[in-house]
C-alpha cells in the first residue's frame, strides 16, 4: 500500500505570517491528493485537493503545490488567521484502490493573535 | 455542515457487546467511507460501498462489517468489541464510485467500549 509521512507534527505561527505543512508518499501511482482541516470535536473538513496531472492549485489564502519525481507535496497558508488554527491532514490515493485515502498522522497548527 | 450525518454522537459499551453505527451520506453522492480514527493509528480506511456494492476495502477486522442499503444509508457493525476498539468512527461520502476523489466527513460517531 501506500505511506505516507506529515511534516511537522505541530506548527505555531503569528497571525498574518505564513505556515507550510509538507508530505511525501512512497508509491509513485499515487494520483490524487486531499487536504483535510479537523476542528476539535469535528470531522475532518476538505479544504483542498489536487490530481496528478497538475503542479499547483490555488483557493484563495490556500494552496497546494506537488512534485511527482521527488514524491511530495505541500499545503501553504497565507496570512494565517487564529481561526485556522486545527489539525491538519494530507492524504494520498492510489487509483487502484479505488476509495481508499491514505493519510498522514496530521499538524497541529496554532496561530497566535 | 458537510450535508453527512451519523447517528449516534457518541456511544459507550461493554466489552463483548455489538454495536451498530449508522451514516447517512449527502444528497445525491452513492459512495460511503468509513473511517477510524484512534491516536495509535490515526485515520485509517475501512471500507468503501457505492450504490449497495462493496467497492474497496482497507484494515477492517472479520469482526465489523458494513452494508448499504436502497436508500444508500450505510451501517457499520462493530461485534464482540474490545478495549481497543475505542476510537472515533467516521463515515464519509461522494459522488465518484471508481476514486477516491472529494470525499467529504460526517461529525463522526465517538466509541468508548469499557
Amino acid at each position: 500500500g501506500e505511506n505516507v509521512e506529515q511534516h511537522p507534527s505541530t506548527l505555531s505561527v503569528q497571525e498574518g505570517d505564513s505556515a507550510v505543512i509538507k508530505c511525501t508518499y512512497s508509491d509513485s501511482a499515487s494520483n490524487y491528493f486531499p487536504w483535510y482541516k479537523q476542528e476539535l470535536g469535528k470531522g475532518p473538513q476538505l479544504i483542498i485537493d489536487i490530481r496528478s496531472n497538475v503542479g499547483e492549485k490555488k483557493d484563495q489564502r490556500i494552496a497546494v503545490t506537488l512534485n511527482k519525481t521527488a514524491k511530495h507535496f505541500s499545503l501553504h497558508i497565507t496570512e494565517t488567521q487564529p481561526e485556522d488554527s486545527a489539525v491538519y491532514f494530507c492524504a494520498a490515493s492510489l487509483n487502484e484502490n479505488l476509495g481508499r485515502l491514505y493519510f498522514g498522522r496530521g499538524t497541529q497548527l496554532t496561530v497566535w493573535p | 455542515d458537510s450535508g453527512v450525518t451519523q447517528t449516534p454522537k457518541h456511544l459507550i459499551t461493554a466489552t463483548g457487546q455489538r454495536v451498530t453505527l449508522r451514516c447517512s451520506p449527502r444528497s445525491g453522492d452513492l459512495s460511503v467511507y468509513w473511517y477510524q480514527q484512534s491516536l495509535d493509528q490515526g485515520l485509517q480506511f475501512l471500507i468503501q460501498y457505492y450504490n449497495g456494492e462493496e467497492r474497496a476495502k482497507g484494515n477492517i477486522l472479520e469482526r465489523f462489517s458494513a452494508q448499504q442499503f436502497p436508500d444508500l444509508h450505510s451501517e457499520l457493525n462493530l461485534s464482540s468489541l474490545e478495549l481497543g476498539d475505542s476510537a472515533l468512527y467516521f463515515c464519509a461520502s461522494s459522488v465518484a464510485g471508481g476514486s477516491a476523489y472529494e470525499q467529504y466527513f460526517g461529525p463522526g460517531t465517538r466509541l468508548t467500549v469499557t
